[in-house]
């Protein structure tokens, strides 16, 4: 049974940086059938795909144009998880930040099974 | 990006009646469709996937149709477990994008 466990800080002030992490278990981080994303919801934004890193045959990232400039996803094989880094944020990033797998199963064809328990970040001073 | 509207936003009903929802994207999205549920405090729950194919272990009352720019997600006879949030997500191509929500609460 594939669980992800998010951990980090529920209170970033604005300008610094929003670090979460979401540790697999019954899974691989480097699965080539897998890609490891970061969702946000908030109540003016709805469900937000953050971004995904995955593995075939090298890393690869994606991420969403509205947070480019200020995100990055890493995996981390030694561990088996992977991270969000969120630079600069401001009281618009205040959401709860959702880890999620979305599981290829069958070519070109995925979902999102299995998903964190969500972690509220409020971005204040 | 391919926006996600659903219809309705939110919606009253009774155990046992029948509720449909509509997801329209804007452009053709083949069957690159699924479905969630959320209830409050809990992250999403996938009920369909493709469109129509049923989760495993989700109830059958649960159905899902449609191809190209409109999908149909329909539940029958709703059970009191049922009221909660649904999403419509594609990943035709990114961004992936959800849809607002449905919210179906207790007539």
């Amino acid at each position: 049974q594939v669980q992800l466990q998010q951990s980090g800080p529920g209170l970033v002030k604005p300008s610094q940086t929003l670090s979460l992490t979401c540790a697999i278990s019954g899974d691989s981080v480097s699965s080539n059938s897998a890609t490891w994303n970061w969702i946000r919801q908030s109540p003016s934004r709805g469900l937000e795909w953050l971004g995904r890193t995955y593995y075939r045959s090298k890393w690869y990232n994606d991420y969403a144009v509205s947070v480019k400039s200020r995100i990055t996803i890493n995996p981390d094989t030694s561990k088996n998880q992977f991270s969000l880094q969120l630079n600069s944020v401001t009281p618009e990033d205040t959401a709860v930040y959702y880890c999620a797998r979305d599981y290829n199963w069958n070519v070109g064809n995925y979902y999102m099974d299995v998903w964190g328990k969500g972690t509220t970040v409020i971005v204040s001073s | 990006d391919i926006q996600m509207t659903q219809s309705p936003s939110s919606l009253s009903a009774s155990v046992g009646d029948r509720v449909t929802i509509t997801c329209q994207a804007s452009q053709d999205i083949k069957k690159f469709l699924n479905w969630y549920q959320q209830k409050p405090g809990k992250a999403p729950k996938l009920l369909i996937y493709d469109a129509s194919i049923l989760e495993a272990g989700v109830p059958s009352r649960f159905s899902g149709s449609g191809s190209g720019t409109g999908f149909i997600f329909t539940i029958t006879s709703l059970q009191p477990e049922d009221f909660a949030t649904y999403y419509c997500q594609h990943y035709n191509e990114l961004p992936i994008t959800f849809g607002q929500g449905t919210r179906l609460d207790i007539k």
